[in-house]
C-alpha cells in the first residue's frame, strides 16, 4: 500500500507571495490533517479535513486555509507569506470517520520543507 | 484549554540503559494517546496508542506505554534501549468531546543512546 505523499518535498518563495501544497492520502483514508514543525513550536496542528469538508481547525491566522478533493486528496494554501512560516508541513491521514470522530492512527507524509526569504 | 506536555526535551543513555519519558496532558475528559518516533530523516511512525481498555499498551520495538488516568499522564517506557533508538519521541494526543475534536502533539524529546 503507498504511503502519504507530498508535494513538492522542498520550496523557497519570498515574503508576500503565496503557496499551495498538495497531500495524497493512504487509498481509502477519508480524513487528512496538516501540521506545521518548527524547532520552536514543535508540531502543531493546523486543521483536518473529512469528506471534502473541513472538521476541525487549529489556531491559526486565515492566511492558512485548505480544501480536500472528492478523492480525499488535500491541499493547503498560505497565503501573504511571513519569514515565520518557514517551517516542515506535514500531512497526515487516517480512516476517519466514525460518529464519535475518534481519530483513528494518523498516518505521516515526509513533509514539504517551506523556505521563506 | 488543552495542552500536552513532555518535560524532557534531551536525553542522553547508554545503551542497555532504561528509558522513560514523560507526557502530560491537561483535560478531563476522553481521550485517545499516542506516542510517535522520528528517525532522522525519516517520517513520524506511530510507536503505540492507546484507545480504551488494559491501561499498559505495547508497542513496536520493545516500547510500552502505561496510562494513569488520575495523572494525566501516558509515559513511554522501554527497559533496555539500543543505539538505534536515538530519534526524537512525540507524545500526541486526542481531545474529543461531543462538539469538538482536536489533536495535539508535545515539545518532543531528543534521545541519543550512545554506544
Amino acid at each position: 500500500k503507498a504511503g502519504v505523499t507530498q508535494t513538492p518535498r522542498y520550496l523557497i518563495k519570498t515574503r508576500g507571495q503565496q503557496v499551495t501544497l498538495s497531500c495524497s492520502p493512504i487509498s481509502g483514508h477519508r480524513s487528512v490533517s496538516w501540521y506545521q514543525q518548527t524547532p520552536g513550536q514543535g508540531l502543531q496542528f493546523l486543521f483536518e479535513y473529512f469528506s471534502e469538508t473541513q472538521r476541525n481547525k487549529g489556531n491559526f491566522p486565515g492566511r492558512f486555509s485548505g480544501r480536500q478533493f472528492s478523492n480525499s486528496r488535500s491541499e493547503m494554501n498560505v497565503s501573504t507569506l511571513e519569514l515565520g512560516d518557514s517551517a516542515l508541513y506535514l500531512c497526515a491521514s487516517s480512516l476517519g470517520g466514525g460518529g464519535s470522530g475518534t481519530y483513528n492512527e494518523q498516518f505521516f507524509g515526509p513533509g514539504t520543507r517551506l523556505t521563506v526569504l | 484549554a488543552q495542552s500536552v506536555s513532555q518535560h524532557n526535551h534531551h536525553v542522553i543513555l547508554s545503551e542497555a540503559a532504561s528509558l522513560e519519558l514523560g507526557c502530560n496532558y491537561s483535560y478531563g475528559g476522553t481521550v485517545n494517546l499516542f506516542w510517535y518516533v522520528q528517525y532522522p530523516g525519516q517520517h513520524l511512525q506511530l510507536l503505540l496508542k492507546y484507545f480504551s481498555g488494559d491501561p499498559l499498551v505495547k508497542g513496536i520495538k520493545g516500547f510500552e506505554a502505561e496510562f494513569i488516568k488520575s495523572k494525566f499522564s501516558f509515559n513511554l517506557r522501554k527497559p533496555s534501549v539500543q543505539w538505534s533508538d536515538t530519534a526524537e519521541y512525540f507524545c500526541a494526543v486526542n481531545f474529543f468531546s461531543y462538539n469538538f475534536n482536536k489533536f495535539y502533539f508535545g515539545s518532543g524529546t531528543k534521545l541519543n543512546v550512545k554506544p
